[in-house]
């Protein structure tokens, strides 16, 4: 089975780039990179996903690695809104869409 | 965009009673749901799988008979908690799975507290 693994925490600094990597060494050729984000007592927010190729949308990039081995979700300009923990989760379509979480890291923006 | 409506939001509850969880897909048919329990800082933590029409995928640990999961239709599932005590009081999350590999979709999440 593929396991994800995050750093527990990071820091930024409001109006700073942060990236946030996240490892996924024995992920299988099909499945899917997403990443969520939580606030305390709500559930998961999507933020971004993908397979192969790098992805952009109007919250995050997502880089994915060559090898598919890592991928880091780049928020270009931290808010303060941006803090939340923020889960790597790798979807595998062939195992009947079965989720695997990495343990999240906690972002923390200072102003 | 397809929404998971699950609630409640939070109960609490005493020790010894049952409490029913409910995730709805609002928009979409979901044949698959998925329910997960969250303790303090901690990520999420698959419980079962529940498909609609047949009995729920239960993992390793989870008590079956103490977390029962129905999945009468395609678009809502229940995760009943039978005798509840102060150990099951904890976070529990669904997702629905639209199967086309795009966004997953969570519930809201249920605070469960067991008095």
């Amino acid at each position: 089975d593929a396991k994800t693994t995050q750093p527990n925490s990071m820091e930024s600094n409001e109006e700073e780039p942060v990236h946030l990597p996240c490892n996924h060494s024995t992920i299988s050729g099909t499945d899917y990179i997403h990443w969520y984000r939580q606030l305390p007592s709500q559930g998961p927010e999507y933020v971004i996903h993908g397979l192969t190729s790098n992805v952009n949308n109007r919250m995050a990039s997502l880089a994915i690695a060559e090898d598919r081995k890592s991928s880091t979700l780049i928020l270009h300009r931290a808010t303060l809104r941006d803090a939340a923990v923020y889960y790597c989760i790798l979807l595998a379509p062939n195992a009947g869409n079965m989720l695997t979480f990495g343990g999240g890291t906690r972002l923390m923006v200072k102003p | 965009g397809a929404v998971v409506s699950q609630h409640p939001s939070r109960v609490i509850c005493k020790s010894g009673t049952s409490v029913k969880i409910e995730c709805r897909s609002l928009d979409f048919q979901a044949t698959t749901m998925f329910w997960y329990r969250q303790f303090p800082k901690k990520s999420l933590m698959l419980m079962a799988t529940s498909n609609e029409g047949s009995k729920a995928t239960y993992e390793q640990g989870v008590e079956k008979d103490k977390f029962l999961i129905n999945h009468a239709s395609l678009t809502l599932s229940t995760l009943t908690v039978t005798s509840a005590h102060p150990e099951d009081s904890s976070f529990y999350i669904c997702s629905a799975d639209r199967t086309d590999n795009e966004k997953l979709f969570f519930g809201s999440g249920t605070q469960l507290s067991v008095l």
